[in-house]
């Protein structure tokens, strides 16, 4: 079955605690990217890779880093995590294609940062 | 930067159409339309996205005015399972680059 997979789905966690959070996809897309939900913002892209070892700041990168050393693996890793950071956290793939392919949403994660 | 503006809210009757507008009166020549829709916290499911005709699935349709600055999103026999909130966005992809925006979404209750 075709998808995006993010682990852990929920992480109540404390402040400072260096934290991964994994997303896989099965389809060999080449876009990949990380998301947040806050509550009256709507969807905000953290980060985007357009392939392997290429990635890209979106709208709020701000104490976040991602890697892209695989295809399928795009890992979301906070150093040193802040209550600010408690959010819902989507993961996204897509094939690039002349007609803009649609992306693929993962289930999320939600991280408590206390 | 393109931006979308949603209702936040709409009700629809079970089995009549349901009419979704966005606003993006700021969207660029080469920014695509796209509609998702939420199921309480799940992942976003895509339905439908278009950059200047309009478009229909098995799912909806897409209507684009001509100018481009709005769109409706047309679920053409609403059900129950069709309640979720519906978002509006604005995406580009060219060559590396990507940029994405979301509106803040409609609430749509489709009402027995």
């Amino acid at each position: 079955e075709a998808q995006v997979t993010q682990n852990p789905r929920y992480l109540i966690t404390v402040t400072g605690k260096k934290l991964t959070v994994t997303c896989s996809q099965n389809m060999n897309h080449e876009y990949m990217s990380w998301y947040r939900q806050d509550p009256g913002l709507g969807l905000r892209q953290i980060y985007y890779s357009m392939n392997v070892e290429v990635t890209d700041k979106g709208d709020v990168p701000e104490g976040y880093k991602v890697s892209r050393k695989e295809k399928r693996n795009f890992p979301l890793i906070l150093e040193s995590p802040s209550p600010n950071q408690t959010s819902l956290y989507f993961c996204a793939s897509s094939l690039v294609g002349g007609d803009n392919q649609p992306q693929h949403f993962g289930d999320g994660t939600r991280l408590s940062i206390l | 930067d393109a931006k979308t503006t949603q209702p936040p809210s709409m009700d629809c009757a079970e089995g009549r159409a349901a009419n979704l507008p966005c606003n993006h009166s700021t969207i660029s020549g080469n920014e695509y339309v796209y509609w998702y829709r939420q199921i309480h916290s799940q992942g976003p499911q895509y339905i439908i996205h278009g950059l200047k005709n309009n478009e229909t699935n098995e799912m909806a349709s897409l209507i684009i005015t001509e100018d481009r600055k709005s769109s409706t999103l047309i679920l053409p026999h609403a059900t129950l399972r069709d309640t979720a909130v519906y978002y509006c966005i604005v995406r580009v992809v060219f060559g590396g680059y990507q940029k994405v925006t979301f509106g803040t979404g409609t609430k749509l209750q489709v009402i027995p």
